[in-house]
């Protein structure tokens, strides 16, 4: 199979930490990438690979996995982190880029 | 700073062909990989297509029989074409870039994306 299944809806209180997780066969053998989407905006690559992070995002979000599911979790959530978070990655043959279906994140 | 901007029409008709264009910046067609994603009103986020940096192609198969990606060196600029459109069509289309040493399939730049509408 090459879909990636994430939790439609995920909240989290101000300053706690929260995982968003990513579940998919493909994820046994590639990482994936997460993207952040706040609403009316493009989204925005957050953390990709094993625990890398494009240069500008906080080191409070971090990516790791797990058999065949990839997470990012936020430590000490920020009101500006409640956004729609997409996981993406190669699917099980390995020459296309699928996304999960989105998280939405609300911090409380 | 990198840009990335589409460009095309935003209202076609049923059984029509979309023509986007993304300009990127200059001289960095060669150099990277270029990515169209779209995205319905409303749902989430969907791989249409890759070129690649030796001007090679790869489709989403859902879309490939309708789905091409060209580039214009002289114009520092890629395209997509998507034929026989209906209202599942209608969506915000994204141009993203992927670095060409990538081996995570990772997007770090996106256009701000146009919604393209098909309608009668």
């Amino acid at each position: 199979s090459s879909k990636l299944t994430q939790d439609p809806v995920v909240s989290v209180a101000l300053g706690q930490t929260v995982r968003i997780t990513c579940q998919g066969d493909s994820l046994r053998t590639y990482y994936a990438s997460w993207y952040q989407q706040r609403p009316g905006q493009a989204p925005l690559l957050v953390a990709y690979g094993r625990n890398k992070r494009p240069s500008g995002i906080p080191d409070r979000l971090s990516g790791s996995f797990s058999g065949n599911t990839a997470s990012l979790t936020i430590a000490g959530a920020q009101a500006e982190d409640e956004a729609d978070y997409y996981c993406g990655s190669r699917d099980t043959s390995g020459n296309h880029l699928v996304f999960g279906a989105g998280t939405k994140l609300t911090v409380l | 700073h990198v840009q990335l901007q589409e460009s095309g029409p935003t209202l076609v008709k049923p059984s029509g062909t979309l023509s986007l264009t993304c300009t990127v910046s200059a001289d960095s067609l060669n150099t990277f990989h270029w990515n169209w994603v779209r995205q319905a009103p409303g749902k989430g986020l969907e791989w249409i297509g890759c070129l690649y940096d030796n001007a090679k192609t790869n489709y989403n198969p859902s879309l490939q029989s309708r789905v091409t990606i060209s580039r214009d060196t002289s114009r520092d600029s890629f395209s997509l074409r998507l034929t026989s459109l209906t209202a599942a069509d209608t969506a915000i289309y994204y141009c993203a870039r992927e670095p060409r040493n990538s081996s995570d399939w990772e997007l770090d730049s996106w256009g701000r994306g146009i919604l393209v509408t098909v309608s009668s």
